[in-house]
């Protein structure tokens, strides 16, 4: 049973181009999460997404920060006009049910993005 | 969310069982225990979590204090592979919300 997946595993990119993360959750599993790890910092939540609806995007940045999952195919995380804050590890989780705290999150290995 | 406190750091010898602790005396009723750790270049990777019992898995035991504010995770025999930084955490809804963990140390 494959985890997990994300690709691309790294991801460079010049000020001002865009940049997206893809992420395959496990099969079964129909939430993901998207969170953010700064070089030499903690992990931050970003977005949490169902098939087709965003459900909490607290952690988001406001601006130029996009996340989806569509019906069919990987979720998205969008990063346009990327700038060199950006550069992070950027890690994917999906879980098989949700709604209280009982259910495990597992994680992919990550997407790191250099911003040059 | 409720806050959980760890050390900062913590050294085990090889072969030798872990206790890592947490201390949570905010939890409520509904916060499950969490704990993830994080090897070296690797995204976090789901460990072993209970609500009120102690809980025994193939990786780690979770111990759970009677008044649920504080736990505790053992590693039955460390190797160096357990190296790693663990998080303990509340989660009561569908978010994580990461704090600093604990860096385990294992000497050779």
């Amino acid at each position: 049973n494959a985890g997990v997946m994300q690709n691309p595993r790294h991801l460079v990119r010049r000020r001002g181009q865009e940049a997206r993360l893809r992420c395959s959750p496990m099969k079964g599993h129909s939430h993901v999460y998207w969170y953010r790890q700064l070089p030499e910092e903690g992990l931050k939540f970003m977005v949490y997404l169902q098939k087709e609806n965003i459900i909490d995007e607290s952690g988001m940045p406001k601006e130029r920060f996009s996340a989806e999952f569509p019906k069919e195919g990987p979720s998205i995380l969008r990063i346009q006009q990327v700038v060199r804050g950006d550069s992070a590890a950027y890690f994917c989780a999906s879980s098989i049910m949700t709604g209280t705290g009982s259910f495990e999150q597992y994680f992919g290995p990550g997407t790191r993005l250099t911003v040059t | 969310d409720a806050k959980t406190t760890q050390p900062n750091s913590m050294e085990s010898n090889e072969e030798e069982p872990v206790h890592l602790p947490c201390n949570h005396s905010t939890i409520s009723g509904t916060d499950y225990i969490h704990w993830y750790r994080q090897l070296p270049s690797q995204g976090p990777e789901y460990v072993i979590h209970g609500l009120t019992s102690n809980v025994n898995n193939r990786m780690a035991s979770l111990a759970i204090a009677e008044d649920r504010k504080s736990s505790t995770l053992i590693l039955h025999r460390a190797t160096l592979r357990d190296a790693a930084v663990y998080y303990c955490i509340l989660k009561r809804d569908d978010k994580i919300i990461f704090g600093k963990g604990t860096r385990l140390h294992i000497l050779p």
